[in-house]
């Protein structure tokens, strides 16, 4: 069983901060998605990096994937209520269909 | 209009009742999911199908059939419900292996 590792697991900070969520595992992945899922709602896919060593911004966010695929970071600059929710990496082993999920990061962004 | 689509929203039942969540797509993807995400947000696959056939089937109880009448729709029946199969049950589409597009979720609560 592959294991993916977020931290921290839960994450209260101020409007205007910087954070970093982590994804760690033992397995290697042929790639790695980053979902948000607000409360009610479902994951919703942010990005999935492929190649070792990857970056990839989106507005705000940051997404690093390790050189060794077997980690994920994702970065958050200047932080909004916005951003509060559920963050969720997910790997892909090889050409499987199946994606292993984290244990996710709650991430509330306080006004 | 909704990309996946799940009935109903809420189900609350006695423990030894039998139900369906029903799930529709209409990306015209070739892979519907069934997931589990318990009290602890922690995301779990439960079955995956591809073109109507089952493709993944994890370590659940057989008291859970997924039927796929056709691509763009994947039912879920639960027989002798428990309490401990209370959770939020999410269906989700992908095609050919890429990002998952998410339902809103079912949360189901047994009593």
């Amino acid at each position: 069983t592959q294991l993916l590792e977020q931290s921290p697991q839960f994450l209260s900070i101020q409007e205007g901060e910087n954070l970093t969520v982590y994804c760690n595992s033992s397995s290697v992945f042929s790639s790695l998605q980053w979902y948000r899922q607000e409360p009610g709602e479902g994951p919703v896919l942010l990005v999935t990096v492929v190649t070792g060593g990857e970056v990839k911004k989106l507005k705000r966010l940051t997404f690093q994937f390790g050189d060794a695929r077997k980690d994920s970071s994702l970065h958050i600059t200047a932080a909004q209520p916005g951003d509060t929710g559920l963050y969720l990496c997910a790997g892909r082993s090889g050409s499987a269909r199946q994606l292993t999920f984290g244990s996710g990061t709650q991430l509330t962004v306080l006004p | 209009d909704t990309a996946v689509s799940q009935t109903p929203k809420y189900l609350v039942t006695q423990m030894g009742n039998d139900k369906s969540i029903k799930c529709e797509q209409n990306l015209g993807h070739d892979t519907m999911y069934w997931y589990k995400q318990d009290s602890k947000k922690f995301l779990k696959i439960m079955f995956s199908y591809n073109n109507k056939e089952l493709i993944i089937n994890e370590t659940v109880p057989n008291r859970f059939s997924p039927k796929s009448p056709d691509k763009a729709h994947l039912n879920l029946h639960i027989n002798s419900l428990e309490l401990g199969d209370s959770a939020v049950y999410f269906c989700a589409s992908s095609q050919a292996g890429t990002a998952q597009y998410f339902g809103p979720g079912t949360r189901l609560t047994v009593t």
